[in-house]
């Protein structure tokens, strides 16, 4: 069975610009959860979509949206890049509760 | 004070000794539990769930105090596999799975 696939696994992007990361979750997994994990820093909880909602956000500037597909796959958009925006952007998928199966992340660098 | 907080470590061991990690949650509403393991730029995978039971998997126990609002993870007889950076990750609340995590302590297994 696939795990949660992200792409890219790698972005460079310069300040200002537009990141889109793609997830795709574990089959029949309804939730996608994004998180940002700067170097040397643990993870920050971003968006949390369910059933094609968002359900939850963290303490991220509006710059950060996301959306989820009908098929449960999840998009995560960062608008007007910032330098402090580089880290690695982890998604994560569950089907019923809270425990979550990560991809492997994408690690954007803004520069 | 922040959400979920760890040991900072890092803890050096040698093999086969017996280490623990305590994590500590401040949202009282809490109600699932996990600890991650994640390799130096991988992803974090699940190592398991804790109950309030407590709860064993080989080597690995997991305790949790509600009351205190805590859990721990102890590792017996350390490989040198073990070494990576172990991350608590608590939920928010009844019908609210995203979850919060802790920066993470890093555990060295030295032969």
């Amino acid at each position: 069975e696939a795990g949660v696939t992200q792409s890219p696994t790698h972005l460079i992007k310069t300040r200002g610009q537009q990141a889109t990361l793609r997830c795709s979750p574990i089959s029949g997994h309804t939730s996608v959860y994004w998180y940002q994990q700067a170097l040397g820093l643990g993870l920050q909880f971003l968006l949390w979509y369910d059933e094609g909602e968002e359900r939850n956000r963290g303490n991220f500037p509006p710059r950060f949206s996301g959306r989820q597909f009908p098929n449960y796959s999840s998009e995560l958009n960062v608008n007007a890049l910032e330098l402090e925006d580089s880290a690695l952007y982890l998604c994560a998928s569950s089907w019923d509760g809270p425990e979550a199966f990560f991809g492997q992340g994408t690690r954007l660098t803004v520069v | 004070r922040k959400e979920v907080e760890q040991d900072p470590g890092p803890f050096n061991v040698p093999e086969g000794a017996t280490v623990a990690f305590n994590c500590t949650y401040s949202n009282s509403a809490s109600q699932s539990f996990f600890w991650y393991r994640q390799d130096c730029r991988k992803e974090p995978k699940l190592l398991m769930s804790v109950y309030s039971s407590g709860n064993e998997d080989g080597r690995f126990t997991a305790q949790l105090n509600r009351a205190s609002q805590y859990i721990s993870l102890l590792i017996r007889d350390s490989k040198l596999s073990d070494s990576a950076t172990y991350l608590c990750a608590v939920s928010q609340g009844w019908n609210n799975n995203d979850m919060r995590f802790g920066a993470g302590t890093r555990l060295t297994v030295k032969p």
